[in-house]
């Protein structure tokens, strides 16, 4: 069975200081991941997406994440932090075969103290 | 070039009623798939539907109907709703092959719904 863990609901950093948000999957067959953030009150945009080709994967506003196969693990990280990356972050796992039963992680929420 | 619009932003109903959302997909794009977001959690999926048909669909019961128009847009209904089905309702919309990575979806901001 596919599914995806994000390890914490809740991260706060100082800004200018380095952002790491985890997540593990589990997938039979080569996945496709992504990271999507959500600002309060919006929908979900795009920042990132891994589909098997580099695994060092840069995506929009300096974010960029590392595909691990050995251990299942995608996780996003920033050099520093700004204070409008506060936001709710979710990685997505869209298994091989199933295009539509896209899997959504439960979310980390991305605090900056100023 | 417009992205992903839906209707209306913010909806109250009562128990037992019936609600339709709608959803604009973002030009150029013919597939679009529907999300049920509760409160501190994660997008769940509710369905797909492409070229008018549903396609796939997640584990959400039959009170959950759609519909897709030619010009590619979507309606979301629920029938008989219960208190649990207070949500965000976001809908995104992709080129066909999203499950490739070369299509990520795109969402719109979402439908709020509070039933009481």
């Amino acid at each position: 069975a596919q599914s995806v863990t994000q390890l914490d609901s809740h991260v706060s950093v100082s800004e200018g200081t380095p952002v790491l948000l985890r997540c593990n999957y589990s997938s039979s067959y080569s996945p496709s991941l992504f990271w999507y953030v959500q600002h309060p009150n919006k929908g979900l945009q795009l920042l990132l997406k891994y589909t098997s080709a580099a695994t060092l994967v840069k995506g929009i506003n300096g974010f960029e994440a590392e595909f691990k196969k050995s251990e299942t693990s995608f996780h996003l990280t920033k050099p520093s932090a700004h204070m409008s990356d506060a936001a709710e972050y979710f990685c997505v796992v869209i298994p091989y075969s199933s295009a539509s039963k896209i899997i959504f992680g439960s979310g980390t929420r991305l605090s900056i103290r100023p | 070039d417009a992205g992903v619009t839906q209707s209306p932003t913010h909806l109250i109903k009562t128990r037992g009623q019936q609600v339709t959302l709608r959803c604009s997909p973002k030009s150029g794009h013919d597939t679009v798939s529907w999300y049920q977001q509760a409160l501190g959690q994660g997008p769940q999926f509710i369905f797909q539907y492409y070229e008018e048909e549903e396609r796939q669909r997640g584990n959400f019961p039959d009170r959950f109907s759609g519909h897709q128009f030619p010009n590619y847009s979507s309606e979301l209904n629920v029938n008989a709703l219960l208190l649990g089905d207070s949500a965000l309702y976001l809908c995104a919309s992709s080129l066909p092959g999203s499950g490739t990575g070369n299509s990520p979806l795109h969402f719109g901001n979402g439908t709020r719904l509070t039933v009481t």
